[in-house]
């Protein structure tokens, strides 16, 4: 079961380029890598997922290199109503393991 | 489309006492599952399930029990509730492939006293 490190937390102002990084040395064949954001009493909302490479949609970037060992998500021009926690998992449905995340706050 | 919705929206109870937390969706999703979180921690699975009649434990299911009877409902027990099942609880469902887009409802929060 791949594990996955990620930054406790991050701060950003508005208007910036965001990119949170996130470690999985263990990561399988056969594993996506997903994430998620999450406001406070919320339930988590996905964003983007990927395989290999780059992937991009209307919200966020997600850049995985060639040994698949992190990922990077990255979010363009962030704003206040970005803040929030967001969490890096990898592997298949029924082994989704969230950890403690990122939280992100953007100031003014 | 209500997506996945969860009753009730907080709820307390003594030590002992017994509950039922109600998800249901309405995206004809197969898989469906229940997660914890507690306060500055990730989520952590309970209990899933892969369909009508079949479920399986996840990484802390002690204390709780499912039961998938229909596509839709995927009902979350406790029979003799405890302090440390103080938490937040969220339900969430999927399309039945492998690719891991979990939608999820807006929790339930309860307080064991």
């Amino acid at each position: 079961l791949a594990k996955t490190t990620q930054p406790i937390s991050m701060d950003s102002y508005e208007g910036q380029e965001v990119n949170i990084t996130c470690s999985h040395n263990n990561i399988a064949t056969n594993d996506y890598i997903t994430w998620y954001q999450q406001f406070p009493s919320q339930g988590p909302r996905f964003i983007i997922q990927g395989y290999k490479t780059k992937v991009t949609n209307e919200v966020a970037s997600l850049f995985i290199p060639a040994d698949r060992k992190s990922s990077t998500l990255s979010l363009p021009r962030v704003s206040l109503s970005d803040t929030a926690v967001y969490y890096c998992l990898v592997g298949e449905r029924n082994d989704m393991r969230f950890g403690a995340g990122t939280r992100l706050t953007v100031k003014p | 489309n209500a997506g996945v919705t969860q009753t009730p929206k907080f709820q307390v109870l003594k030590t002992g006492q017994s509950m039922t937390l109600q998800c249901a969706q309405d995206m004809n999703h197969e898989y469906m599952s229940w997660y914890r979180q507690d306060p500055g921690m990730g989520l952590r699975l309970i209990h899933y399930s892969v369909g009508a009649g079949i479920t399986d434990q996840g990484e802390v299911p002690n204390g709780y029990n499912v039961s998938r009877s229909t596509t839709e409902d995927f009902p979350l027990r406790l029979l003799s509730a405890a302090p440390s099942q103080t938490s937040v609880y969220f339900c969430a469902s999927t399309a039945g492939t492998l690719l891991a887009t979990q939608y999820f409802g807006p929790g339930t929060r309860l307080l064991v006293l």
